[in-house]
């Protein structure tokens, strides 16, 4: 059973907007969040992450926000560019174990 | 360069011939981590070692094994592969947990497998 779930497979935004992928999650033992993004035939990087006692990690152009009653996470990119079009993993960890989501493919239009 | 590498990066073979994946780190890490994708499940965990000699399941370990004899290689071993293990393979490491900014998990570049 998926514990963490992106129910939108696909976003499209316009270059200079506000991107926002959204996350689900089921356990609530889970202690950290984190954001990947992955371009074809390449592994994983590492984008953003936020301890299960924050609410809100900001990086620049990255913002991940938790809502702990809603079980939900968000990522928000702003201003969405170009190079930004790639699919995006959600993530839990609790204890040793990591916990992905199906992934969400953006696409930034010039 | 600091990276995490894997071979081979496709691979075709038959059900029942044993493979051997390697993982190699350069970056002394303590954590390393397999992970398989596939279309409409995402990244699933399957084994994970906090150190040396020490590896422990992760979401879907049936089919594999791992050994860490040495901090920098984690080999993923299957020693009876059957098609449901064709998938894209991903190697992770990080210095340890849990995960941040500070300690990210660094990705190899994937093997693709197909078992026929």
């Amino acid at each position: 059973d998926q514990q963490v779930k992106q129910n939108s497979p696909s976003l499209s935004v316009q270059e200079g907007r506000i991107s926002i992928l959204n996350c689900d999650y089921t356990n609530s033992m889970f202690d950290y969040f984190l954001w990947y993004k992955k371009y074809p035939a390449e592994g994983p990087t590492f984008l953003i992450s936020i301890s299960s006692i924050k609410d809100k990690n900001e990086d620049g152009r990255f913002t991940v926000f938790l809502n702990k009653s809603a079980k939900h996470l968000s990522l928000h990119i702003v201003p969405s560019q170009p190079g930004d079009s790639a699919v995006y993993f959600c993530a839990a960890t609790t204890g040793n174990q990591f916990y992905f989501g199906t992934g969400t493919s953006l696409t930034v239009i010039p | 360069e600091a990276q995490v590498t894997q071979n081979p990066r496709y691979l075709i073979t038959v059900t029942g011939k044993k493979l051997t994946v390697t993982c190699s780190q350069n970056m002394n890490h303590e954590y390393m981590s397999w992970y398989r994708q596939d279309p409409g499940l995402g990244l699933r965990q399957i084994y994970y070692s906090m150190n040396v000699e020490v590896t422990d399941k992760g979401d879907v370990p049936e089919g594999y094994k791992v050994s860490r004899k040495e901090k920098r290689n984690f080999p993923l071993i299957l020693e009876s592969p059957s098609p449901n293990q064709t998938s894209l393979y991903f190697c992770a490491s990080s210095l340890t947990l849990p995960p941040s900014s500070y300690n990210e998990q660094f990705f190899g570049p994937g093997t693709r497998l197909t078992v026929l």
